[in-house]
């Protein structure tokens, strides 16, 4: 199994740009999780789906940010407009939900937003 | 609510030290705890977990015992390694909604 995967690995960006970072669960796995570390706030939970369904997105910090979870195997993350505080690393997690509570974490994207 | 709180860091340890990360928690429910470990540029994995009281996780050395009646969990290793140097995340989940409610994380660093 290849494990959670994320793309892009880093991304460095304009302020006011559009980003889109992506992930790929595992396969089987009908819960999906984006989070965000930064050195100020540690690890926050951003946004959740079950079965492809958004159940809590009140982490989101703003309209600034969306997500969507168009089918099972394919999430995204966007950021429109980009700003200089996005800066952190951004998680996608997985899990299966019913079975097991563990979350299965991908590598992170790093973004920096200048 | 739940939240977790973790011992801060940094801790610096030199190699073949004994390792203790205390982690104590608040839960409306009766939660899973998990200790989940990030290498440097590395996402989190798992470490070990347990489910119910008195349960012990063990994983590479590390142990964890779930202790209901002083809501602690925390993470021993008797001998570290230099490759235990990473960050340390306590978390737990309620099982209601499957999310995770994470420590601050600490950083260990062991030195041959």
């Amino acid at each position: 199994d290849a494990g959670v995967i994320q793309s892009p690995r880093h991304e460095v960006t304009e302020m006011g740009q559009e980003v889109t970072l992506r992930c790929k669960p595992i396969s089987g796995h009908n819960s999906l999780f984006w989070y965000r570390q930064t050195m100020m706030r540690g690890l926050e939970l951003l946004i959740y789906f079950n079965n492809n369904v958004p159940i809590d997105d009140s982490g989101m910090p703003e309209d600034r940010f969306s997500a969507k979870m168009p089918n099972a195997s394919f999430s995204t993350l966007k950021i429109q407009p980009s700003e200089p505080r996005d800066s952190a690393v951004y998680f996608c997690a997985g899990g299966d939900r019913g079975r097991t509570d563990t979350q299965y974490f991908g590598p992170g994207t790093r973004l920096t937003v200048l | 609510g739940n939240s977790v709180t973790q011992m801060e860091g940094p801790v610096t340890l030199s190699e073949e030290a004994f390792l203790t990360i205390n982690c104590t928690y608040t839960a409306t429910g009766y939660p899973s705890l998990f200790w989940y470990v990030q290498y440097p540029g590395e996402g989190l994995q798992l470490l070990l977990k347990a489910t119910k009281a008195d349960d012990k996780g063990s994983n590479k050395g590390f142990e964890a015992t779930y202790r209901k009646e002083t809501t602690s969990f925390h993470l021993e290793k008797g001998s570290v390694q230099v490759s235990d140097s990473a960050v340390y995340f306590c978390a737990l989940s309620d099982r209601s909604d499957y999310k995770l409610s994470f420590g601050a994380g600490t950083t260990v660093t062991v030195r041959a």
